[in-house]
């Protein structure tokens, strides 16, 4: 079955260092999400991608947080500089669809990276 | 706007026993899609069920089952003879089209849930 591949599984930084995460969404997968979930609490979108462009980036703390697709098919995040507050799982999630108000089918999620600002 | 809660926070069985996750949402929408995703610990989240705003229907998959209700806003999930396997946290999903293109999701704040042996 295929996967939304993440790496790293696990990554420990201290504060005000810099950290980046990168995500392999399915094959054909035009649109693909990141996600933050604080534990204890649901994910939050952070940004939104639609092939190589960013659809909706409202929740992502663009004085510290970026994110790229340049060739619409993996991603990177980057914090710079991280803060204790960022710590937190970091979700990437893609879906098929290429916004067709019609049809949306959910999302398949990698496994995550676990963040841990120290 | 969009608003997904689920009021349980957690909720403990014993093995065998049937157990319900309430979901309740809000929506400005006639569109809009409804999912439930299962959260094991170790920590992916997986897709169990979609369902769009003009389908009423309700629907089991083996021991799962969901309750969509449009007028009480709910869409709920219970899993009959609950298993050990079934300890996790379950989360309600909410997506409406977005302005800038796209669905945007919003997730509820989870329930997480034990069963115990």
């Amino acid at each position: 079955e295929a996967e939304v591949a993440q790496s790293p599984r696990y990554k420990i930084t201290e504060k005000s260092q810099a950290v980046a995460f990168w995500c392999d969404p399915i094959s054909g997968h035009a649109t693909l999400y990141w996600y933050r979930q604080i534990l204890g609490q649901g994910p939050e979108l952070l940004v939104q991608f639609q092939d190589e462009s960013v659809v909706d980036d409202s929740q992502l703390p663009k004085d510290r947080f970026s994110a790229e697709r340049l060739k619409g098919v993996d991603s990177t995040l980057k914090i710079q500089p991280a803060e204790l507050g960022d710590s937190a799982m970091y979700l990437c999630a893609s879906s098929p669809e290429s916004g067709d108000y019609y049809n949306h089918y959910g999302y398949t999620f990698g496994s995550g990276t676990r963040l841990t600002v120290v | 706007a969009q608003k997904v809660t689920q009021a349980q926070t957690e909720i403990s069985v014993v093995e065998k026993e049937d157990v319900t996750l309430d979901c309740v949402y809000e929506t400005r929408d006639t569109t809009y899609y409804l999912f439930w995703y299962k959260q094991p610990p170790s920590g992916e989240l997986v897709f169990l069920i979609r369902r769009n705003s003009f389908d009423e229907q309700n629907e089991i998959s083996g021991r799962y089952s969901w309750n969509f209700q449009k007028s009480t806003s709910s869409f709920n999930f219970t899993i009959t003879a609950s298993q050990v396997v079934d300890s996790a946290v379950y989360f309600c999903a909410l997506s409406e089209f977005s302005n800038t293109g796209g669905f945007k999701t919003i997730f509820g704040a989870g329930t997480r849930l034990f069963v115990k042996a």
